[in-house]
C-alpha cells in the first residue's frame, strides 16, 4: 500500500508553531484516531512522541500536540525549539493484510 | 526500566540470510507485540512486520513476506526476525519496537513505545 504522504520539510524560527501534516489515512480507518507519530535525531532509534492521534507519553512535551480532519493527521509543535529539529513521520493503520504505514517523513530545521 | 536491547551490525553477501535478535527487559515479554521496522540508508521508515508476545502470531508486509520470519523466545524475552535471500536493497538499519495495541472492533492501533537501538545490515558483494 502507498505510504501516507508528508511534505519533505519545514521549517520555523525558535518560539514559533509549526504543522506538519499527514495525508491518506484509508476511509477504512478514518474515523478512528489510529494515528503515532515519532521524531527521529540523526543516527538515533525513533521516538514516540503522539498515540492514538492525540495523546502524548508523559515524558512527552506538551509543546508537541496532535489532531485529525478526515483522511488527514496532523502534528503541531508550538515554542519551536533548536532541539526540536530532527525527522518526523506519522504511521497508520492500513488494514488486516500489512498493519501499519509509514510517511515518507518530514525535515523540520530550526532557523 | 524498560528497554530493547539488538544484536550487532551484519555484512552479509547477496543470496544469504542474517537473523537479528531483539532482547527486551523492564516488562513482561507477552503482555505486548513486537514490531520491526527498517530504514535503508537516508531513506524513511518502512514497517516490516509484527509479532505477538502472547500468540506468536505474526503479519508481515506484503513486500518481504516471502522472505522474513519473524519469532520470538519468551523465555528469554528474545525477538528475532531473519530476512533470506537477502538484495543489496536490504542494506538497512533494523530496528525492533514494543507494541501497544488498541482495538476499534475490526480496526487496530499499534504504536511504538520503545525502540531497540538499531542494527545495520549490510548487503554487499
Amino acid at each position: 500500500q502507498s505510504a501516507l504522504t508528508q511534505p519533505a520539510s519545514v521549517s520555523g524560527s525558535p518560539g514559533q508553531s509549526i504543522t506538519i501534516s499527514c495525508t491518506g489515512i484509508s476511509s477504512n480507518v478514518e474515523i478512528y484516531n489510529v494515528v503515532s507519530w515519532y521524531q527521529q535525531h540523526p543516527g538515533k532509534a525513533p521516538k514516540l512522541i503522539i498515540y492514538e492521534g492525540t495523546k502524548r507519553p508523559s515524558e512527552v512535551s506538551n509543546r508537541f500536540s496532535g489532531s485529525k480532519s478526515g483522511n488527514t493527521a496532523s502534528l503541531t509543535i508550538s515554542g519551536l525549539q533548536a532541539e526540536d529539529e530532527a525527522d518526523y513521520y506519522c504511521c497508520s493503520y492500513a488494514g488486516s493484510t500489512s498493519f501499519e504505514v509509514f510517511g515518507g517523513g518530514t525535515r523540520l530545521t530550526v532557523l | 526500566q524498560v528497554q530493547l536491547v539488538q544484536s550487532g551490525a551484519e555484512v552479509k553477501k547477496p543470496g544469504a540470510s542474517v537473523k537479528v535478535s531483539c532482547k527486551a527487559s523492564g516488562y513482561t515479554f507477552t503482555s505486548y507485540a513486537i514490531t520491526w521496522v527498517r530504514q535503508a540508508p537516508g531513506q524513511g521508515l518502512e514497517w516490516m512486520g509484527w509479532i505477538s508476545g502472547y500468540s506468536g502470531n505474526t503479519n508481515y508486509a506484503q513486500k518481504v513476506q516471502d522472505r522474513v520470519t519473524m519469532t520470538t523466545d519468551t523465555s528469554t524475552s528474545t525477538a528475532y526476525m531473519e530476512v533470506r535471500s537477502l538484495r543489496s536493497d536490504d542494506t538497512a538499519v533494523y530496528y525492533c519496537a514494543k507494541t501497544t495495541e488498541a482495538n476499534y472492533g475490526s480496526v487496530w492501533h499499534h504504536w511504538f513505545d520503545t525502540w531497540g537501538q538499531g542494527t545495520l545490515v549490510t548487503v554487499s558483494s
